[in-house]
């Protein structure tokens, strides 16, 4: 089955600065990559996502970015928050009709400090 | 629409015991997703449905857990017996497709002692 491997497990910056949460997945037929947020004592919920067509995309303050070829996506979030202080999660998915594998990395804690 | 609904959202039980978790999925949504959440493993796909059919079981622990979806609307995770390394939260979470947001309900947190 479809491993993830997400790297740093725990990340600590200061207010303003970018932070990079880097995955890799093992298996290339994969074509779907969210990325989820997970605060403390709440659910996981999606913050962006990128699907095998595209190499990069962009909202606001985050970014995503796919080399298939190298099987590894990445995470950027610049100008930090301490509201951005979370678990992050990446997770890979070999997606089609009738199937769905979302198989998620074991997460990066973020800590933001003011 | 009020999102994933599990119940309950937190469990205490004995071990030995069997406990029943339950989740109403976002309606419409063809997938539906239980998830077992610890410190030590992180998110573990145990089981998925696509329009009630259970296509993938090779996350289930072991012979003691199962899981059903009688309908588009109700789907329970089972544990019986119980033991204290079930200990975790048990998201559930559904999907529209197979390559589209999992909306996750809020969880069960489940102690066996």
């Amino acid at each position: 089955g479809e491993n993830v491997e997400q790297h740093p497990s725990t990340l600590s910056v200061q207010e303003g600065d970018s932070a990079v949460i880097k995955c890799t997945y093992s298996d290339s037929a994969s074509n779907y990559f969210p990325w989820y947020k997970q605060e403390l004592g709440k659910r996981p919920q999606l913050i962006i996502d990128i699907r095998s067509n595209v190499g990069e995309k962009k909202d606001q303050r985050i970014a995503v970015t796919l080399n298939k070829t190298a099987k590894h996506f990445s995470l950027h979030i610049t100008e930090t928050q301490p509201e951005d202080s979370a678990v992050y999660f990446c997770a890979a998915s070999i997606g089609g009709s009738g199937y769905s594998t979302l198989t998620f990395g074991k997460g990066t804690m973020l800590l933001v400090s003011p | 629409d009020a999102g994933v609904i599990q119940s309950p959202r937190h469990e205490v039980t004995e071990m030995g015991q069997e406990v029943t978790l339950r989740c109403k999925p976002i309606s419409g949504h063809d997938y539906l997703f239980w998830y077992r959440q610890t410190m030590m493993r992180g998110l573990e796909l145990l089981i998925y449905f696509n329009n009630n059919v259970p296509i993938d079981d090779s996350g289930m622990p072991e012979d003691r857990f199962s899981a059903k979806m009688p309908n588009a609307s109700f789907s329970t995770l089972k544990i019986q017996p119980s033991e204290p390394r079930d200990s975790a939260v048990y998201f559930c979470a559904s999907s529209a497709g197979p390559v589209t947001e999992a909306f996750f309900g809020q969880g069960t947190r489940l102690t066996v002692v």
